[in-house]
């Protein structure tokens, strides 16, 4: 197994909605990351586990709530988002946070804040 | 910080070659990537370069110069498919940890 799994694809969800994001790899990876890609724009940093601990957190504001259950998962989970949150986020794995062997991103999700 | 600077959009013809460059500043540099993402997908990863030199595989070749903060990376024999975005991406360290940055991407267009 050589990917990164997101789900879902596309999500909706009002401003007053909780949802979550979830992501899975089987590569033994040991370092995970959201990025968050707005239209024609590069991916931004968002969070970054190494390890199960969080080891970055761009400044995010706290409505998104990271988590990494076991060295397999990463969630992300939504509350009292905006419009502006509206965006592609990207899951992504390395063997390390080092980025060794290059960094393997997820499809995405879709996101809409309505 | 770092600042990371790529052209925002270039041409080529089919069976051509082109050169998407990356210039970047920043400290504590730990390696260069380059991705390709076509509209709507996830990134993919192309090439990794750490030391100086040209790293090739198949029609892609990357290089690097750490003392310019110089990349760049090469596509042969251009195909339809490589119409694209095409990202270096910069991973430093400081004292506060890791960074790992994008620069803005190339849009690559292949014409026939």
């Amino acid at each position: 197994d050589t990917e990164v799994t997101q789900t879902p694809k596309h999500l909706v969800m009002g401003m007053t909605n909780k949802k979550s994001l979830k992501c899975e790899q089987h590569m033994g990876h040991r370092a995970m990351y959201w990025y968050k890609q707005k239209a024609k724009k590069p991916p931004e940093l968002m969070f970054v586990y190494s390890y199960e601990k969080l080891s970055i957190n761009e400044s995010v504001p706290s409505r998104f709530s990271p988590e990494c259950p076991n060295s397999s998962l990463l969630n992300l989970h939504l509350h009292a988002l905006q419009p502006e949150d509206s965006a592609l986020y990207l899951c992504a794995s390395s063997q390390d946070d080092r980025g060794q062997g290059g960094y393997t991103f997820g499809s995405g999700t879709r996101l809409t804040v309505v | 910080g770092q600042n990371i600077d790529q052209p925002t959009e270039m041409t080529a013809t089919e069976g051509a070659i082109v050169q998407i460059n990356c210039t970047y500043q920043t400290s504590g540099f730990n390696g260069l990537f380059w991705y390709q993402q076509h509209a709507g997908e996830a990134p993919t990863f192309l090439s990794y370069n750490v030391l100086d030199g040209l790293e090739e595989k198949g029609r892609f070749s990357s290089f690097l110069s750490r003392s310019k903060g110089y990349s760049y990376l090469l596509l042969k024999e251009l195909q339809m498919k490589d119409s694209a975005s095409y990202l270096c991406a910069v991973r430093s360290e400081d004292n506060y940890g890791q960074n790992f940055v994008f620069g803005p991407g190339t849009r690559l267009s292949v014409l026939p």
